[in-house]
């Protein structure tokens, strides 16, 4: 039972373009949304959340949004720059005391020179 | 500060045989996640604990898998009588607070059961 899906396992975008990542979830529980990164023989790296009671939240060239109706969202990269490709995981939890983390398959980013 | 520290790195283990895997939480860490990376799948919880208690084990196989944090030292992930399909890498996480965002991952342990 995948709760957590990207269904994209690659994406491949030009350097300095918009990169978009995608993740769907079907457990109405998860109220808090994570998107982490991760380089080979490396742990994952926190790279942006956002909590079910907003829809946007952005860090410098990174924007993840939230369409709480839909149980989808995506994650904006831009410009888009080759230190980017790597492995990314979205990931959720339900703040309920205990916050393991539920992950997706992954999509692999490459960015083209 | 240093980050989470796992070791071994890498681990080859012969069917039957126990592995043991550790993780050393950041300064100041008093919780521990442990995940299961399958080739080409996402990482899977496996178990919670806060010094010295299990929180949540209900992401364990119900046999030969067991972990600890005890007050003093590593967590340590232990897995008994290994099978082809423990192999896997496994990272632990650990956080100040247990909160989502607050968790930071270790490198990792690759094991390889032969």
């Amino acid at each position: 039972d995948q709760q957590v899906k990207q269904n994209s396992p690659s994406l491949s975008v030009q350097e300095g373009r918009i990169s978009i990542l995608n993740c769907d979830y079907t457990n109405s529980m998860f109220d808090y949304f994570l998107w982490y990164k991760k380089y080979p023989a490396e742990g994952p790296t926190f790279l942006i959340s956002i909590s079910s009671i907003k829809d946007k939240n952005e860090d410098g060239r990174f924007t993840v949004f939230l369409n709480k109706s839909a149980k989808h969202l995506s994650l904006h990269i831009v410009p888009s720059q080759p230190g980017d490709s790597a492995v990314y995981f979205c990931a959720a939890s339900a703040q309920d005391g205990n916050e393991k983390l539920t992950f997706g398959t992954g999509t692999r980013l490459t960015i083209i020179p | 500060n240093a980050g989470v520290m796992q070791n071994p790195r890498h681990l080859v283990r012969r069917r039957g045989q126990e592995a043991r895997l550790r993780c050393s939480p950041m300064k100041g860490h008093s919780h521990v996640y442990w995940y299961r990376q399958l080739p080409e799948e996402g990482l899977k919880f496996m178990v919670y604990l806060q010094k010295e208690n299990i929180i949540d084990e209900s992401g364990m196989p119900k046999e030969r898998f067991s972990a600890e944090f005890p007050k003093e030292g590593p967590s340590i992930l232990r897995i008994q009588q290994v099978v082809r399909g423990d192999s896997a890498a496994y990272f632990c996480a650990s956080s100040p607070t247990g909160l989502a965002d607050t968790q930071y991952f270790g490198p990792g342990t690759r094991l390889t059961v032969l």
